[in-house]
């Protein structure tokens, strides 16, 4: 069974550019996370869907991002325009649960803005 | 607020046991996690625990107090491959499953 996997790998945009990151989920996940480690710091929660919706999204650090989840499988983390301070590498996990249910990590992207 | 502490680095001896703490304080709780996470790779599960005690799995324990607000891995029979960061997370709330990290601790396996 495929597990989390994300794309790209590695994203190196200049400020003021446009990225957008994606994730693919393990099948009939219905929850899927993204997260975000700055350098030095804790891996931090950015949002969270259940199928297409949007459960909490209390960790998102400003307008300039963007989460979709269309049709409730794969989602998209746009990031318009990039500052310096979004480098970090962005975690996507999902699970069949919420609470108390094991997540599944992808390998992440890192994102670099110069 | 919520804060999870958890040592930075350690270091330990292969074939010897380590032990790498958690201590947390979060607004609410509802199990905690820990994920072995190798360079450059994906973090992976290694065990939760909701309810006080000792979970074993094979060479990985691990304990919760949630009075204490805190938990500890424990790993034996350490090996090489071991070497990595362990992240320890707590869900917060029973409303989402998202987790809140600590730091992680990096271990490093000696021969």
């Amino acid at each position: 069974e495929a597990g989390v996997t994300q794309f790209p790998s590695h994203s190196v945009i200049e400020k003021g550019q446009t990225v957008t990151l994606r994730c693919d989920p393990i099948s009939g996940h219905d929850n899927l996370y993204w997260y975000r480690r700055v350098m030095g710091k804790e891996i931090k929660f950015l949002l969270h869907f259940v199928k297409e919706s949007k459960q909490d999204e209390s960790g998102m650090p400003n307008n300039r991002f963007l989460a979709e989840r269309t049709g409730g499988t794969y989602s998209t983390l746009k990031v318009q325009p990039a500052e310096l301070e979004d480098s970090g590498v962005y975690f996507c996990a999902s699970s069949e649960g919420g609470t108390g249910t094991e997540a599944f990590f992808g390998q992440g992207t890192r994102l670099t803005v110069v | 607020g919520q804060n999870i502490d958890q040592p930075t680095e350690m270091t330990a001896t292969e074939g010897a046991i380590v032990q790498i703490n958690c201590t947390y304080q979060t607004s609410g709780f509802n199990g905690l996690f820990w994920y072995q996470q190798h360079a450059g790779e994906a973090p992976t599960f290694l065990s939760y625990n909701v309810l006080d005690g000792l979970e074993e799995k094979g060479r990985f324990s691990s304990f919760l107090s949630r009075s204490k607000g805190y938990s500890y891995l424990l790993l034996k029979e350490l090996q090489m491959k071991d070497s990595a960061s362990y992240l320890c997370a707590v869900h917060g709330s029973s409303n989402t499953g998202k987790l809140i990290f600590g730091q992680g601790t990096t271990l490093q396996v000696k021969p």
